[in-house]
């Protein structure tokens, strides 16, 4: 069984530009996190998915962050115009419903905003 | 969420038996232990999960005394690349919630 992958592993970009980061989860996971950890901090969630509907986006920072997840299956987050603030490793993580915290976590996009 | 407080960091050596206990005074009744293992540059990785007494499987053990305000995570005979930070959560299940992280032990294995 395949696991979660997160295109791309690393991501340069200058202040003020767009990135787009993906996620496919784990094939028939209806759950889908996003999660974050900027330097020295701890991991941080963003937002839910259920299936295509956001369950919780309490921790998307602002509006410069859009999720989707359109049809259900993978899912991608954008940042723009990406801040040198949103520099960090961004996990995403899948599970099949009714599995508190047994989620399965990606390798992570590492973004470097310069 | 029941709050979890865990050792910062602890260092061993190869082929020792590891335990990390994890704290948490205002666990619920319906509230399980989840522990998950980081290594560096991955996403986390959970490795085990339990509610009372003991739990095993090929990676760990997790044991739970009776008035479950505590839990400890039992590696054994570690090697270097158990190298990781290991994080203790407490949560209801089931539950399809987002992972509160906390600060997490790492946990350094020397040769």
């Amino acid at each position: 069984e395949a696991g979660v992958t997160q295109f791309p592993s690393h991501s340069v970009i200058e202040k003020g530009q767009t990135v787009t980061l993906r996620c496919d989860p784990i094939s028939g996971h209806d759950n889908l996190y996003w999660y974050r950890r900027v330097m020295g901090k701890e991991i941080k969630f963003l937002l839910h998915f259920v299936k295509e509907s956001k369950q919780d986006e309490s921790g998307m920072p602002n509006n410069r962050f859009l999720a989707e997840r359109t049809g259900g299956t993978y899912s991608t987050l954008k940042v723009q115009p990406a801040e040198l603030e949103d520099s960090g490793v961004y996990f995403c993580a899948s599970s099949q419903p009714g599995t508190t915290y047994e989620q399965y976590f990606g390798p992570g996009t590492r973004l470097t905003v310069t | 969420l029941a709050k979890t407080t865990q050792p910062i960091s602890m260092d061993s050596y190869e082929g020792q038996e590891v335990n990390i206990t994890c704290s948490h005074n205002n666990i619920a009744t319906n509230d399980y232990i989840t522990w998950y293992q980081q290594f560096p540059s991955q996403g986390p990785r959970f490795i085990i999960q339990g509610y009372k007494t003991k739990v095993t499987n090929e990676v760990a053990s997790l044991f739970i005394p009776a008035d479950r305000k505590s839990s400890t995570l039992s590696l054994p005979r570690v090697s270097l690349s158990d190298t990781a930070v290991y994080y203790c959560l407490v949560g209801v299940r089931p539950r399809d919630d987002k992972i509160i992280f906390g600060k997490g032990t790492r946990l350094h294995i020397l040769p």
